[in-house]
C-alpha cells in the first residue's frame, strides 16, 4: 500500500495564478483532511470530507475550494492564489465514521510558495 | 474552542537524556490525545494515541498518559537517541465523527551526540 500520496511535491506560483492540489489514499478510508502548515503555527484544518460526496469547511476556509472526486480522491483548488498561501499543504485519511476515534494517516504533503 | 498549548521549542537535549515535553488542552467533552511526529521533509507519523483518562499511550520508547484532572498529555522517554531528532505535536480531537484535529504548534527537538 502507498497509503496517502500527494502531488506535486512542490509548486511555485504567481500571484493570481490558480492550481489544483491532488491526493489519493489507498486504505478504504471514508474521510479526508486538508491541512496547512505554516512556521510557528502547526497545522491548521482547510476542508474536511466525512464520506464521499460531502464536504466541509474548517479554520481556514477562504480562498480555497475541495472536491471529493470518489472515495479515494480529495483535491485541493486555488482559484487565485496569494502569498499568504505559501504553506506546505498536508492530505489525510481516516477510517474515521460516527461514534469512533481514529488516528489520521498523513501523506508527505506539497510545498507551495506564492510569489 | 478548543486548543492545544505546548511548549515551544527548540529543546536541544544530549544523548540518553530523559525527555519531557508537555502538552495541555482545552477541548469541550472528553477529547482523544495524540502525539505525532515529523521528520525533516516528512509528513506526520503517528506516535502514541490516548482515549479516554488515565489511559497511557506507548511506542518506541515514549510514552504518554492522560490526565484529565490537569488536562495534560506530556510526553516522555527515558534515554533519547540522535534519531529523535524530529518535531513533535501533540493533538486532540473532541467527540466521534470526522471533524479534524486540533494541533499545538509543534516542538522542534535536537538531540546531540
Amino acid at each position: 500500500n502507498a497509503g496517502v500520496t500527494q502531488t506535486p511535491k512542490f509548486q511555485v506560483l504567481k500571484t493570481g495564478q490558480s492550481m489544483t492540489l491532488q491526493c489519493a489514499q489507498d486504505m478504504n478510508h471514508n474521510s479526508m483532511y486538508w491541512y496547512r502548515q505554516d512556521p510557528g503555527m502547526g497545522l491548521r484544518l482547510i476542508y474536511y470530507s466525512a464520506s464521499e460526496g460531502t464536504t466541509d469547511k474548517g479554520e481556514v476556509p477562504n480562498g480555497y475550494n475541495v472536491s471529493r472526486l470518489n472515495k479515494r480522491e480529495f483535491s485541493l483548488r486555488l482559484e487565485s492564489a496569494a502569498p499568504s498561501q505559501t504553506s506546505v499543504y498536508f492530505c489525510a485519511s481516516s477510517p474515521s465514521g460516527q461514534g469512533g476515534i481514529y488516528e489520521q494517516f498523513f501523506g508527505p504533503g506539497t510545498r507551495l510558495t506564492v510569489l | 474552542g478548543d486548543s492545544v498549548t505546548q511548549m515551544e521549542g527548540p529543546v536541544t537535549l544530549s544523548e540518553e537524556a530523559f525527555l519531557t515535553i508537555n502538552c495541555t488542552y482545552t477541548a469541550t467533552g472528553y477529547p482523544s490525545l495524540f502525539w505525532y511526529v515529523q521528520y525533516p521533509g516528512e509528513g506526520l507519523q503517528l506516535l502514541l494515541k490516548a482515549t479516554k483518562a488515565d489511559d497511557k499511550g506507548s511506542n518506541k520508547g515514549f510514552e504518554a498518559t492522560y490526565r484529565k484532572e490537569t488536562t495534560s498529555f506530556h510526553l516522555e522517554k527515558g534515554s533519547v537517541q540522535v534519531s529523535d531528532s524530529a518535531v513533535y505535536f501533540c493533538a486532540l480531537r473532541s467527540g466521534g465523527g470526522a471533524d479534524g484535529l486540533t494541533f499545538g504548534k509543534g516542538t522542534h527537538l535536537i538531540i546531540q551526540p
